[in-house]
């Protein structure tokens, strides 16, 4: 039972424009959602969180919109850099237990 | 390091030998975890421990054992019964038990049997 899905392996985008990653997530008593960034052979860094209260949260190039009804969030790269190449999982909890990820995509910036 | 080490970064081992990773963290946080990432399933989580001398089991705990004997280490040990045990493993620590804050990863192990 997938709680947490990206249905994209995969995203290629050109230096300079906007990379869009998605994420569903089937679970309604998930309150927090977060996206965290790996490079190979190496553990996932945090990138940005939204809490459930809230449907956009921003930091700099990167923005979470939450789509509660839909269940649904998305993370947006503007602009996007080669060195945002990475993989890109989500992951949600429930009222502070334990986070789910989801299977992660690869995004590729080609300059 | 962001305050936890995971040891060694690549491992070899022959099938029907057990081995044991190391994750060690410096930041007296309360919980630990560990993960197991294959190409396409994401992050799976095998067995977590919110306090000392307690741990519970994750989704795909079959085939690994872990310890928590002291706070700052929570070492995994994948025994011969786990089928697929090549893989990348990652351990990862919260403030909190199960914080929505987030966790900190180590670097990983790539684990090879052969």
């Amino acid at each position: 039972d997938q709680q947490v899905k990206q249905n994209s392996p995969s995203l290629s985008v050109q230096e300079g424009r906007i990379s869009i990653l998605n994420c569903d997530y089937t679970n309604s008593m998930f309150d927090y959602f977060l996206w965290y960034k790996k490079y190979p052979a190496e553990g996932p860094t945090f990138l940005i969180s939204i809490s459930s209260i809230k449907d956009k949260n921003e930091d700099g190039r990167f923005t979470v919109f939450l789509n509660k009804s839909a269940k649904h969030l998305s993370l947006h790269i503007v602009p996007s850099q080669p060195g945002d190449s990475a993989v890109y999982f989500c992951a949600a909890s429930d009222r502070g237990s334990r986070l789910t990820f989801g299977e992660g995509t690869q995004l590729t910036v080609n300059p | 390091d962001g305050g936890i080490t995971q040891s060694p970064k690549y491992l070899f081992r022959k099938e029907g030998q057990n081995v044991t990773l190391s994750c060690e963290q410096n930041l007296n946080h309360d919980a630990m975890y560990w993960y197991r990432q294959d190409p396409g399933q994401g992050l799976r989580l095998i067995y977590y421990s919110q306090i000392v001398n307690d741990f519970q089991k994750g989704d795909i705990a079959e085939g690994y054992s872990v310890s928590r004997e002291k706070k700052e280490s929570f070492p995994l040990t994948v025994t011969s019964a786990q089928k697929n045990p090549t893989a990348f493993y990652l351990c990862a620590r919260s403030i909190l038990p199960g914080a929505s804050y987030g966790y900190t990863f180590g670097s990983g192990t790539r684990l090879t049997v052969v």
